[in-house]
């Protein structure tokens, strides 16, 4: 299953599927990104990040892919498992910004079903 | 170890209240956040300090007074709450505030405002 982010925030697969997250960010400025999980009451968590001299990179069940050419990021993860289900949040960190301030987009509540 | 921990997990206050809510880490890092976050939003920034120094505060109302004791602790001190001020209070940290570090967030401190 895939998600356009912004456009469609729920995504729901199989598990066993694959899934792909999506985030457009706006900014070409930006030069550090990373995706964080939510869990239903609980805190974001750091899944993965990747830097802007990179295409992609690959974690445990996890692939995050940048696209500098349109500004686009997308998260995979492979053989989704009904752990997986959360909010997925996208955050981009300028390269000019020294504040610590991330732009974050609007989420992807992804739903696995068993 | 990339753990942040908030205390309380959660608190009801009533909108003439005074309370506090804690933050603590223990990786050395030496800029700490607060964040505020609605249900299926994405957090957003309220304080950061860096090297114990306020460096950002993102025009909260001044019935938030964050405080940062030492290099591991940050409170969030709350008077004269209104019911709209009920979210997740969210504290993150990271090695500094650079545009390559990555934020690790707590669990959060759910607030009710009655």
């Amino acid at each position: 299953g895939e998600s356009v982010g912004l456009h469609l925030p729920t995504l729901s697969v199989q598990e066993g599927d694959n899934s792909i997250i999506n985030c457009a960010y706006s900014n070409s400025a930006s030069d550090y990104f990373i995706w964080y999980k939510q869990e239903s009451g609980k805190g974001p968590q750091f899944i993965i990040d990747i830097r802007s001299n990179m295409d992609k990179r690959q974690g445990q069940r996890v692939t995050v892919l940048l696209n500098k050419t349109v500004k686009h990021l997308s998260l995979q993860i492979a053989a989704t498992q009904p752990g997986d289900s959360a909010v997925y949040f996208c955050a981009e960190n300028p390269v000019y910004n020294q504040g610590g301030k991330l732009i974050f987009g609007q989420g992807t509540e992804l739903s696995v079903k068993p | 170890d990339t753990e942040v921990t908030q205390t309380p997990k959660h608190l009801v206050m009533g909108m003439t209240n005074k309370k506090s809510l804690k933050c603590e880490q223990h990786m050395g890092h030496r800029a700490m956040y607060w964040y505020k976050q609605k249900a299926k939003k994405p957090p957003e920034l309220m304080f950061v300090y860096s090297y114990e120094k306020l460096s950002i505060n993102e025009s909260v109302p001044s019935r938030f007074s964050p405080e940062c004791p030492n290099s591991s602790l940050l409170n969030l001190h709350l008077h004269a709450l209104q019911p709209e001020d009920s979210a997740l209070y969210l504290c993150a940290s990271s090695q500094v505030t650079g545009a390559k570090d990555t934020q690790y967030f707590g669990p959060g401190t759910r607030l009710t405002v009655l």
